[in-house]
């Protein structure tokens, strides 16, 4: 169990500019989750995959978001045209089908949006 | 939105001293979970307590849930310095199995003085 691992840690970025990201979940989970949070909030839910099936999307995600999961395997966030308000916290976790109430979180992206 | 709201919102004490946090949501649950954040890290899972348990303990921690009032705490005893950090309960929304979608308050920040 090496964790889930999310890259880049920080991304610093101009408004306008697309930015991508990626998470690397426990091998063996195969549910993955993306949660955005802002300071002095807790996380907020974006979108959640079982295997490579993207099933459900928060009313959050804008058409300028979009994620992935292409082998069931990593998954991408990608935001492009990003506003300021998109800087905040992007935490991925994932989980197994049985323990599915348990998430496992990887440390997050930190995008600032200049 | 935000289901779970953490009560206080920050908190201040010295090793050794006992802690609670309080945790109110809006609808009904089939379970509650508490996470804690170290500051800038992702979230670790803590405890989870089912809509039929009243109480649970795990080490130093314990937890109560009351459905009636829509309600749950957290007990921290015999803190640690280590044990400072964002505490967030995060409640499903009830008529679902699993955690596809983890709804997480605003969190309690607590602060062990040595």
């Amino acid at each position: 169990d090496t964790g889930v691992s999310q890259n880049p840690r920080h991304k610093i970025t101009k408004r306008g500019q697309n930015v991508t990201f990626r998470c690397d979940p426990i091998s063996e989970h195969n549910r993955l989750y993306w949660y955005r949070q802002t300071l002095g909030q807790g996380p907020e839910f974006l979108t959640y995959f079982q295997n490579e099936a993207q099933l459900e999307k928060s009313r959050l995600l804008s058409d300028r978001f979009s994620a992935e999961r292409p082998k069931g395997s990593f998954s991408t966030l990608e935001i492009q045209r990003t506003e300021q308000g998109d800087s905040a916290m992007y935490l991925c976790a994932s989980s197994t089908r049985d323990r599915s109430e348990k998430l496992f979180f990887g440390s997050g992206t930190q995008l600032s949006v200049l | 939105s935000q289901q779970g709201e953490e009560d206080p919102q920050a908190l201040s004490i010295q090793e050794g001293e006992n802690a609670t946090m309080n945790c109110s949501y809006k609808t009904s649950i089939n379970n509650l979970q508490w996470y804690r954040q170290n500051s800038g890290r992702g979230l670790v899972h803590l405890i989870l307590i089912r809509s039929n348990e009243r109480e649970k303990h795990s080490g130093r921690l314990r937890v109560t849930l009351d459905t009636s009032k829509k309600s749950s705490s957290l007990l921290i005893t015999a803190s640690r310095a280590a044990d400072t950090a964002s505490y967030f309960c995060a409640t499903d929304e009830g008529g679902r199995g699993g955690s596809e979608k983890l709804v997480f308050g605003k969190g309690t920040k607590l602060t062990v003085n040595p």
